[in-house]
């Protein structure tokens, strides 16, 4: 089962921040957060990824809560380009060298509209 | 360079065929992973290979054989499938260690069509 819970569907006016929220109030200390969003038909892009720590990157910001509880995705200037399908994953601890293992939620379908 | 690539983009195949699917990455990484996506729905993991071994196969119906014949290199062989097989199947990889850094890229998918 997945253990994210994100709203199915979001509108943003182009040029502004668009914010992902994103809950997982069952994930556990060493498991990771993954985003990643998946345009029409084509394979899921990476966008961030982390444990406890915001991160930031040039795609985009990552804001997770201290108890680690929540997280939201920041894209700071939404374009139309980013009108996508965004998936809010925690990847499951592996044991090591077996690879990592990735459940999708139902995502957040984001419409940037001009 | 963190692009994987996949054969055929496109495939149409009767119930009786055999058919293969093809991915290929040249990032070094050590594992590799197949993923069926129905339409409007999440991918979902069919199998992880770790250093060239199986090291995860999500009950998947032996109609669907994954074989990985070198670290850079993923096929899926299909046999005997049925028309709700129809799906988008995308590979992806990373570098295996399970640990912070291990990203999956995934590749564009192949779009197979069971008839």
């Amino acid at each position: 089962d997945a253990k994210t819970t994100q709203p199915p569907s979001m509108d943003c006016a182009e040029g502004r921040a668009a914010n992902l929220p994103c809950n997982h109030s069952t994930i556990s200390g060493n498991e990771y957060v993954y985003w990643y969003r998946q345009i029409h038909s084509q394979g899921p892009q990476y966008i961030i990824h982390g444990l406890k720590n915001n991160e930031t990157n040039e795609m985009a910001s990552l804001i997770i809560t201290e108890d680690r509880k929540s997280s939201t995705l920041i894209l700071p200037h939404a374009t139309l380009r980013d009108t996508a399908v965004y998936y809010c994953i925690v990847r499951l601890y592996m044991i090591y060298n077996q690879g990592g293992k990735l459940i999708f939620g139902q995502g957040t379908e984001l419409s940037v509209k001009p | 360079d963190t692009e994987v690539t996949q054969t055929p983009k496109h495939l149409v195949m009767g119930m009786t065929n055999k058919k293969s699917l093809k991915c290929e990455q040249h990032m070094g990484h050590r594992a590799m992973y197949w993923y069926k996506q129905k339409a409007k729905k999440p991918p979902e993991l069919m199998f992880v290979y770790s250093y060239e071994k199986l090291s995860i196969n999500e009950s998947v119906p032996s109609r669907f054989s994954p074989e990985c014949p070198n670290s850079s290199l993923l096929n899926l062989h299909l046999h005997a499938l049925q028309p709700e097989d129809s799906a988008l199947y995308l590979c992806a990889s990373s570098q295996g260690s399970g640990g912070l850094g291990d990203t999956q890229y995934f590749g564009p998918g192949t779009r197979l069509t069971v008839l």
